[in-house]
C-alpha cells in the first residue's frame, strides 16, 4: 500500500514556541491533504483540508493563524503550531489522498507544550 | 448534517470469541464507509472499505463488515478475536466529492486471556 510519513512523530517544546510536523506521500503524488487533531480517547477531528499550491480550508473553530498548514508540493504538506501553548498540546495526524476514496494515514505527531 | 456514530464506546471480548462493532451513518446519500484500526500512539490503518456492489465487504486481519442501507448501518465483524485485536476501531464515511472524512466516536476493544 501507499506511505505516508510523518516527522517528527513525538516533539516536546516550551511554550511559547512553534513547531512544524512535516506530512509526505512517499511513493504518490497528493494533490490533497488533511491534518487531523486527536484528543487523548477520542476520535479524530479533521482541522483543514490542504491542496496543493492553494491556501487550506479550516474547518469551522480551528484557528487559521495557530495552525498554519502550507502544501508546496505534491508529496509534502506541513503543520505549523504557532505560539504553542499546553492546551495545543494533541496527537496530530496527516492523510493524503491518492484520489477518490484512497486516504492514507501518517503514524501520527505527538506534540507535547511544556 | 452529515454524521458517524458508533454507539459502543468500549466493549470486551474474550479471545476467541467473536466481535461485532456497530456503527450508524447519517447522510443524505449512501456514503462511503471505512474501517480504521489505530493501536495505541500510531496512526491508522485500514480495515475495509465499501464504495458500492457486494454489500459483505471482506478486509484484512480476518475482518468483514456488512452495509445494510434500511438501517444506515456498517457494522464490523470477526468470527474468531486474536489478543492482538485490541485496539481503537474507527468508523468513517465521505461523500463522494472531497474525500473529507468524518470519523465516528471510535470504539475500543479490550481482549480477555
Amino acid at each position: 500500500g501507499a506511505v505516508v510519513s510523518q516527522h517528527p512523530s513525538w516533539v516536546i517544546c516550551k511554550s511559547g514556541t512553534s513547531v512544524k510536523i512535516e506530512c509526505r506521500s512517499l511513493d504518490f503524488q497528493a494533490t490533497t491533504m488533511f491534518w487531523y487533531r486527536q484528543f487523548p480517547k477520542q476520535s479524530l477531528m479533521l482541522m483543514a483540508t490542504s491542496n496543493e499550491g492553494s491556501k487550506a480550508t479550516y474547518e469551522q473553530g480551528v484557528e487559521k493563524d495557530k495552525f498554519l498548514i502550507n502544501h508546496a508540493s505534491l508529496t509534502l504538506s506541513t503543520l505549523t503550531v504557532t505560539s504553542a501553548h499546553p492546551e495545543d498540546s494533541s496527537f496530530y495526524i496527516c492523510s493524503a489522498s491518492r484520489g477518490p476514496g484512497e486516504l492514507f494515514f501518517g503514524e501520527g505527531s505527538r506534540l507535547t507544550v511544556l | 448534517a452529515q454524521s458517524v456514530t458508533q454507539p459502543d464506546i468500549h466493549i470486551t471480548v474474550s479471545e476467541g470469541a467473536s466481535l461485532e462493532l456497530r456503527c450508524n451513518y447519517s447522510y443524505g446519500a449512501t456514503p462511503y464507509l471505512f474501517w480504521y484500526v489505530q493501536s495505541p500512539g500510531q496512526g491508522l490503518q485500514l480495515l475495509l472499505k465499501y464504495f458500492s456492489g457486494d454489500t459483505l465487504v471482506q478486509g484484512i486481519k480476518g475482518f468483514e463488515a456488512e452495509f445494510k442501507r434500511s438501517q444506515s448501518s456498517f457494522n464490523l465483524r470477526k468470527p474468531s478475536v486474536h489478543w492482538s485485536d485490541a485496539a481503537e476501531y474507527f468508523c468513517a464515511a465521505f461523500k463522494a466529492a472531497g474525500n473529507k472524512l468524518t470519523f465516528g466516536g471510535g470504539t475500543r476493544v479490550l481482549v480477555k486471556p
